[in-house]
């Protein structure tokens, strides 16, 4: 049982695909997050929005687009994606900035 | 800005000893630490957390202690049982403030 949902959990696209990933949360709260997660590799932060505004992009390429419609959904729009983004994409959600963090299943995302 | 190291990478225990995996940060105004368990497969979940007024917290088999003038806090795992296995990160944040997290450790209790 989560408030973190994520769809879909599995994806496999080609690198001329446009395909979008959308995260849920009914937990009421305000900053929602983005995390990919590779291999052998730490959480690395990709996106965060508080109250519907982002606030933090970290150096992503522009081939990843978020979208914030309201504080209990996010998207991310997957365009013109490399091999390397396959990756475990991560959504999360925290009362505020600081505040402890509930993180979604993810989607396993695989670029062919 | 904060960095967050984590050590060791990998560990290996009996199952029955304890564990012990160490972070450090480096940012002193960083107020919030939390651990988080990720099982294979699965989404990382919040296992324990310390603030900076506290220095040690138990729930338990698991305790977290936090050493302020030193930047580093630890979490400890007693009495280990196969189903600790998992990747372990810590992270390190101030109110208002994204968290950073660790690289993680692998933990492998054998039976």
């Amino acid at each position: 049982e989560t408030g973190v949902t994520q769809t879909p959990r599995h994806l496999v696209m080609g690198m001329t695909n446009k395909k979008s990933l959308k995260c849920e949360q009914h937990l009421g709260h305000n900053a929602m997050y983005w995390y990919k997660q590779s291999a052998k590799k730490p959480l690395e932060l990709m996106f965060v929005y508080n109250f519907k505004e982002q606030t933090e992009n970290n150096s992503v390429p522009s081939r990843f687009s978020p979208e914030c419609p309201n504080s209990s959904h996010l998207f991310l729009h997957l365009h013109t994606l490399q091999p390397e983004d396959s990756a475990l994409y991560l959504c999360a959600s925290s009362q505020d900035k600081g505040q402890p963090q509930h993180f979604g299943d993810g989607t396993r995302l695989s670029i062919l | 800005g904060e960095n967050v190291e984590q050590h060791p990478s990998t560990l290996s225990v009996q199952e029955g000893d304890s564990a012990v995996i160490k972070c450090t940060y480096s940012d002193s105004a960083s107020n919030y630490f939390p651990w988080y368990k990720q099982e294979l497969g699965k989404r990382p979940q919040l296992i324990i957390d310390i603030r900076s007024n506290v220095g040690e917290k138990k729930d338990q088999r698991i305790a977290v202690t936090l050493n302020k003038t030193a930047k580093h806090f630890s979490l400890h795992i007693t009495e280990t049982q196969p189903e600790d296995s998992a990747v372990y990160f810590c992270a390190a944040s101030n109110y208002g403030q994204n968290f950073v997290f660790g690289p993680g450790t692998r933990l492998s209790v054998l039976p």
